[in-house]
């Protein structure tokens, strides 16, 4: 079974600066997508950025990037230039690619509070 | 934004009632999706459908059951509320397949008393 792991509870940034939201997961899978989402206080689930897990080159969405380091089974979201619309609470996600479902499993969540 | 609607959006219940929640689509997408949201958990999957009439469980399927009887809508009844089926409950599409993104519904706020 597939597991994602969000150490960060919370976490604080100053608005312009840089905040790196870290993820982790255990698979015996080797073809898998990654997510991040977004859930500000509106509660609408909204997808920041996704990787796969086949691809080497780090996904980028904007102000927003990852860094996927697959044999460390790690998977972390930096924000660049924070703004105050990036206070939200974010999630981490695994799908298994090929799967017929496409379920997904999701970490705990970091609360990002960005701070003016 | 993808054309999902969940209703109602806020419901308040006491212990023993049975509940439906509906989730709405206009994508015509063959996979549906429902998730709980709980502090310190995330969201969890209880069941999706992968067609009409065609469903199955997810990990916390205990207490729910579901059903589709049109591409459109897809059901979550909590045949009898307990305190514990507290939480947020949204609806997730997806075309499947190669089109792995799901799109979210705006939620449902559950409340039993």
């Amino acid at each position: 079974a597939q597991t994602v792991t969000q150490s960060q509870p919370e976490m604080s940034v100053q608005e312009a600066e840089t905040v790196t939201l870290s993820c982790t997961y255990d698979t015996s899978e080797n073809n898998y997508y990654l997510f991040w989402y977004k859930q500000p206080p509106s509660r609408q689930m909204i997808l920041v950025i996704r990787q796969e897990a086949y691809k080497q080159q780090n996904a980028t969405e904007n102000r927003f990037s990852v860094n996927f380091q697959k044999a460390a089974k790690s998977f972390s979201l930096k924000i660049s230039d924070s703004q105050l619309g990036d206070t939200a609470m974010y999630f981490c996600a695994f799908m298994k690619y090929g799967g017929a479902t496409n379920k997904l499993i999701f970490g705990t969540g970091t609360l990002l509070a960005v701070q003016p | 934004d993808a054309g999902i609607t969940q209703s109602p959006r806020h419901k308040v219940t006491e212990t023993g009632t049975p509940v439906t929640l509906r989730c709405h689509q206009t994508e015509n997408h063959r996979y549906m999706y429902w998730y709980r949201q709980d502090p310190g958990h995330g969201l969890r999957l209880i069941h999706y459908s992968y067609g009409v009439k065609d469903t199955d469980k997810g990990e916390v399927s205990d207490g729910y059951s579901v059903s589709r009887s049109k591409t459109e809508d897809f059901l979550l009844t909590l045949e009898s509320a307990t305190s514990s089926q507290t939480s947020v409950y949204f609806c997730a599409i997806s075309e499947g397949g190669s089109s792995y993104e799901q799109y979210f519904g705006p939620g449902t706020r559950l409340t039993v008393t």
